[in-house]
């Protein structure tokens, strides 16, 4: 079973306008999430995270929101540029103790922005 | 400041061979974890190792085994290759401060073809 859902596979932006990708989770241990991006032949950047104890955080251009109660977060990216178009991976994972802290992914959304 | 590196960077291999594939972390961190990613699929939890010491294991099977050097660098063996483990093998190093969320910063992969 999926613990953490990226149910569209795909978005399309045109540029300038807001991108927002969506991300569920079905864990209540998780207390961690991050975002990467992610171009071909390269490794997960990331981009930004939030700990369950805030609802938002903002970085630039990129704002996640988390809804606790709802096990649903979302990357907002305003203004969108072509450069931003790539495969965006949301990740859980619970908070670190002696047992680790294994990032769970969702399967991915691919963004295209069109200038 | 230098990134997580990961080497081979590509490497074909026949079934039932071996292979290791090898990763050095962000200077300062002292945990390594792996991850293989299929296509189409996020990255999935093999080991995560901290002070060479392993930390938390994924559902992989017993042919696959890592390590922690002294140094903090890490690599992962397969035995026994089989056509399915085919993926992009990525190394993530992290600080490990014990406590809070853990940001997990990702090498650029290893790509094995097993044919």
């Amino acid at each position: 079973d999926q613990q953490v859902k990226q149910n569209s596979p795909s978005l399309s932006v045109q540029e300038g306008r807001i991108s927002i990708l969506n991300c569920d989770y079905t864990n209540s241990m998780f207390d961690y999430f991050l975002w990467y991006k992610k171009y071909p032949a390269e490794g997960p950047t990331f981009l930004i995270s939030i700990s369950s104890i805030k609802d938002k955080n903002e970085d630039g251009r990129f704002t996640v929101f988390l809804n606790k109660s709802a096990k649903h977060l979302s990357l907002h990216i305003v203004p969108s540029q072509p450069g931003d178009s790539a495969v965006y991976f949301c990740a859980a994972s619970p908070l670190a103790n002696q047992a680790g802290t294994a990032l769970i992914f969702g399967k991915g959304t691919t963004l295209s922005v069109s200038s | 400041d230098a990134g997580v590196t990961q080497s081979p960077t590509h490497l074909i291999k026949t079934r039932g061979q071996h292979v290791t594939l090898r990763c050095s972390p962000i200077s300062g961190h002292k945990s390594v974890s792996w991850y293989q990613q299929v296509l189409g699929q996020g990255p999935q939890f093999i080991f995560q190792y901290y002070e060479k010491e392993e930390r938390g294991r994924g559902n992989f099977p017993d042919r696959f085994s890592a390590r922690q050097f002294p140094n903090y660098s890490s690599e992962l063996n397969v035995n026994a290759l089989l056509l399915g483990d085919s993926a992009l093998y990525l190394c993530a190093s992290s600080l490990w401060q014990g406590a809070g969320g853990e940001t997990q910063y990702f090498g650029p992969g290893t790509r094995l073809l097993v044919l």
